[in-house]
C-alpha cells in the first residue's frame, strides 16, 4: 500500500530551527511536495524535490533521499507567522498525489 | 485574478439532502481536482478531471458525481448526505506535468460540510 508518515505536532521558540520529517512508501515515484497549511485555510505550495538533495529557498529548505523514502522540511529564524500545519504529499507513478496527514507546528515566543 | 474560488463556503445538509458545490478557477488549468480533509488524515481524492468534459474516480468517489462542462469550472456532487460526508471540502487545480516540470496544485479556500 502506499503510505505517509509525519510527526503530528511539533513545537519550536521564536528564532530557533526545526526539521519536519517525512517517510514515505508509493508505488512508483515522481517526487515530493511539502505545502503549508494554516488553520481554516488552503494549502499553500512551499517546495518540490524529485531529486536527491537539498533545496533551498530562503528560510525554508526541503531534502529528499529517494533510497531512504526520506524527506524533510527545514524551518530556520521561526516567525510566529510559522505557526501552521505542514503537509508532505508524494507523486506516485500515476502522478497522483498521497498526502501524509499533516504536522502541527507550534512556535512559543 | 482570483485564483481557484469555491461556493458555498459553509453549509450544512440533513441525511438525505442534496447539494452541488461549486469551483472555479481563472489560471487556464487543465487540471482539476475534489478533495476532502478529514481531521487526523491527510487529503484524500475524490474525483478529478484532467480535461474539459472528463472525469475520472479518485481515492474514495463512492457517494460523489462530478462534471467538468466548462473549463473553468468542476462541479461536485452529493445526491443523498449522510454523516460520514461531514469534512471541508478542497477543490485545487494545475497545469498538466510537462517533462522535466512539476505540477503544483492551487487550492480553493474550502467548503465545510456538515450533514446531521
Amino acid at each position: 500500500g502506499q503510505n505517509i508518515d509525519q510527526p503530528t505536532e511539533m513545537t519550536a521558540t521564536e528564532g530557533a530551527i526545526v526539521q519536519i520529517n517525512c517517510t514515505y512508501q508509493t508505488s512508483g515515484f515522481n517526487g515530493l511536495f511539502w505545502y503549508q497549511q494554516h488553520a481554516g485555510e488552503a494549502p499553500t505550495f512551499l517546495s518540490y524535490n524529485v531529486l536527491d538533495g537539498l533545496e533551498e529557498k530562503g528560510r525554508f529548505s526541503s531534502f529528499l533521499s529517494r533510497s531512504k523514502g526520506y524527506s524533510y522540511l527545514l524551518l530556520k529564524e521561526l516567525q510566529m507567522k510559522d505557526s501552521a500545519s505542514y503537509l508532505c504529499a508524494a507523486m506516485d507513478s500515476n502522478y497522483q498525489l498521497i498526502w501524509g496527514a499533516g504536522t502541527k507546528l507550534i512556535i512559543k515566543p | 485574478n482570483a485564483g481557484v474560488t469555491q461556493t458555498p463556503k459553509f453549509r450544512v445538509l440533513k441525511t438525505g439532502q442534496s447539494m452541488t458545490l461549486l469551483c472555479a478557477q481563472d489560471m487556464n488549468h487543465e487540471y482539476m481536482y475534489w478533495y476532502r480533509q478529514d481531521p487526523g488524515m491527510g487529503l484524500r481524492l475524490i474525483h478529478y478531471s484532467v480535461g474539459e468534459g472528463t472525469t475520472a474516480k479518485g481515492e474514495v468517489p463512492d457517494g460523489y458525481n462530478v462534471s467538468r462542462l466548462k473549463k473553468q469550472n468542476f462541479l461536485l456532487g452529493l445526491e443523498s448526505a449522510a454523516p460520514s460526508q461531514t469534512s471541508v471540502y478542497f477543490c485545487a487545480s494545475s497545469h498538466p506535468r510537462l517533462a522535466g516540470d512539476f505540477n503544483e496544485q492551487f487550492f480553493g479556500p474550502g467548503t465545510r460540510l456538515t450533514v446531521l
